[in-house]
């Protein structure tokens, strides 16, 4: 069965921080990696995905993650948090043989103070 | 280009009670499937709709069951309501397998 862990419950940074989330999987085979980012008040949108290639995937609104299969990770980084990135962000997984089910982690909530 | 619908927005039951979530998917998707979110925890897979059939299923009870219509709408029906099935349903569309794309909810509090 595939699992999620992800480290941080809850995030506050200042603005022009850098920020890193952790997420780490567990699943023996191939993957689909997600970050799904849910802001106040919205519904979960997808932030960027790794299907396979380039391990660094580059997101909307200046974020990123790498994947680093043999640490089973799939790490959430941005440069410099904006106010506007207060939000909560989930990592999920699903199997290459079995995508249409996902599993994710319990999501980190970020607060951006001005 | 509506994305994905759902509806109601909050539903209110008690312990017991039956209740039916309805989900339209973004115009071009023919795959829907349904998650449950519990407060503090991340969405949790209930099992997902193909061309009308269940073709996958997450670890949740016989009580929860759905339908998808011909048109790719679905429902998710939920039996014998407890007080634990309070969450965020959630419903997600895709064009088969890939990328998800998810609908507001329906926030479901059960008395």
């Amino acid at each position: 069965a595939q699992s999620v862990s992800q480290h941080n419950h809850h995030v506050i940074l200042s603005e022009a921080a850098s920020l890193e989330l952790g997420c780490n999987y567990s699943y023996g085979g191939t993957v689909n990696l997600f970050w799904y980012v849910q802001y106040p008040g919205q519904h979960l949108q997808l932030l960027l995905k790794y299907f396979s290639g380039d391990p660094l995937v580059k997101g909307i609104k200046g974020f990123e993650a790498e994947f680093i299969k043999s640490k089973f990770s799939f790490n959430l980084r941005k440069p410099s948090v904006q106010w506007s990135d207060t939000a909560e962000y989930f990592c999920a997984v699903n199997a290459n043989t079995n995508a249409g089910k996902s599993t994710f982690g319990d999501g980190t909530t970020l607060t951006v103070k001005p | 280009d509506a994305g994905v619908t759902q509806s109601p927005t909050h539903l209110i039951k008690t312990r017991g009670q039956q209740v039916t979530l309805r989900c339209s998917p973004k115009s071009g998707h023919d795959t829907v499937s349904w998650y449950q979110q519990a407060l503090g925890q991340g969405p949790q897979f209930i099992f997902q709709y193909y061309e009308e059939e269940e073709r996958q299923r997450g670890n949740f009870p016989d009580r929860f069951s759905g339908h998808q219509f011909p048109n790719y709408s679905s429902e998710l029906n939920v039996n014998a309501l407890l007080l634990g099935d309070s969450a965020l349903y959630l419903c997600a569309s895709s064009l088969g397998a890939g990328e998800q794309f998810f609908g507001p909810g329906t926030r479901l509090t059960v008395l």
